[in-house]
This record gives C-alpha cells, structure tokens and sequence, in this order.
C-alpha cells in the first residue's frame, strides 16, 4: 500500500538549536515528495519538494529535507529553531491512485520551539 | 497572504440549509481542489478540477456538489449537510494535476453545521 508515516506527533525544541521533523513513506515507482507547513487558522504552505537529483532540498525559511532512498525516508530539517517555526508540518507523497495522481498527507507532526 | 482566496472565513448553517463556498485563483493555474481538514488531522482530497472538468471525486456525499464556472474559480455548494460535516474546507490550485507542481492553499472556510 502506499503511505506516509510521520512517526511523530510533536517535536519539542528550544530555540536555536537544530530541529527534525521526520517522514518515511512507502510509494511504487520513483517518489516525489514535498513537506507543507501549517500555521493556526491558516491553508497549507509548501516548503519544499524532492524530484530527482541532489538528495539534500533546500527550501523556504531556512527549512531543507534529506532524502534516503535506502531507508525511505524525507526528514525536513533546519540549523537553528526560531519560536516562529512552530506550527503544524505536513509530509506528503505523490501517488498513482485510481488511474490517477494524487497526494498523500501523512498524519502531521507539531512543532513546538520553546524560547 | 496567500494567492488563493476563499469566502467565506467562517460559515455557521443549519441542516437544511443551502449554502456555497467560493474559491478564487489568478495564477493561471489549470487545476483546482477541495479538501477537507478536521482538527489536528491532515486534509482529505474531495474533489479535483482539471481545465475546468471534474477529474477526481472521492466519492463524496451528494450533498457536496463542486462547481468550476471557468478556470480561475471554484464553487462548493452544500445541502442538507450533517454536523459531521462541519471542518475546514480548503481550496488549492497547482499548474497541472497530477504533476510535480506543489499546491497553492486557501486559508480556508470553517464551517460548522447547527
């Protein structure tokens, strides 16, 4: 079956130290994976996406991913948590579904960067 | 602020009531979406339009009735929901459907049914 787990209910973090959000995913053929943000009371922001080629994504907000084939797995990334960064992160995958394309969230992972 | 607006914010209706929700997109983009997200929960895909024809419904109750008038708007009208029905209903747009293009969300329409 094809899926997205995002292991992670919450992260807790302080600010200024580096953060991990982790997503692995299960998918036929070759992936295309994007991580979405979600703020309070907000639509979804896309952050980044993987397709082909370098395995290191670099993204919007000082947000990157790292994509391991072998393990499955599309953890985001950032050097340095700021208190903003908390919100609701979203792991999704591009699936051939019913003849048709479409994206598969995982169950979400809250980010919480305490000062 | 995002590129894709949705009316209205919030939206109280009773079950038998009508009501629609609208959906607004000018980045010339070709594909249009519903979703609909309960709390803490991520969004569950209810309808895909794609150059303005209904290419993915998810089998979704009649009640929820998608409309696309032309390629930059995106109804939902709704009838006789069920207080189950209440959530967030999110409206995106992406250049392509089923491309590599990433999705432009609304802010969304919280609806709650009395």
């Amino acid at each position: 079956a094809q899926s997205v787990a995002q292991p992670e209910d919450q992260v807790n973090v302080a600010e200024g130290n580096p953060l991990t959000v982790k997503c692995t995913y299960s998918v036929s053929g070759n992936p295309y994976l994007f991580w979405y943000v979600q703020y309070p009371n907000r639509g979804l922001q896309f952050l980044l996406k993987y397709i082909t080629g370098d395995n290191l994504v670099k993204g919007s907000y000082g947000f990157e991913a790292e994509f391991n084939k072998s393990q499955t797995s599309f953890h985001l990334k950032k050097p340095s948590a700021l208190v903003s960064d908390s919100a609701l992160y979203f792991c999704a995958v591009r699936a051939l579904m019913d003849s048709s394309y479409k994206l598969i969230f995982g169950s979400g992972t809250r980010l919480l960067v305490r000062p | 602020d995002t590129e894709v607006t949705q009316t209205p914010k919030h939206l109280v209706m009773g079950m038998t009531n009508k009501k629609s929700l609208k959906c607004e997109q000018h980045m010339g983009h070709r594909a249009m979406y519903w979703y609909k997200q309960k709390a803490k929960k991520p969004p569950e895909l209810m309808f895909v339009y794609s150059y303005e024809k209904l290419s993915i419904n998810e089998s979704v109750p009649s009640r929820f009735s998608p409309e696309c008038p032309n390629s930059s708007l995106l109804n939902l009208h709704l009838h006789a929901l069920q207080p189950e029905d209440s959530a967030l209903y999110l409206c995106a747009s992406s250049q392509e459907g089923g491309d590599d293009s990433p999705l432009h969300f609304g802010n969304g329409t919280r609806l709650t049914v009395t």
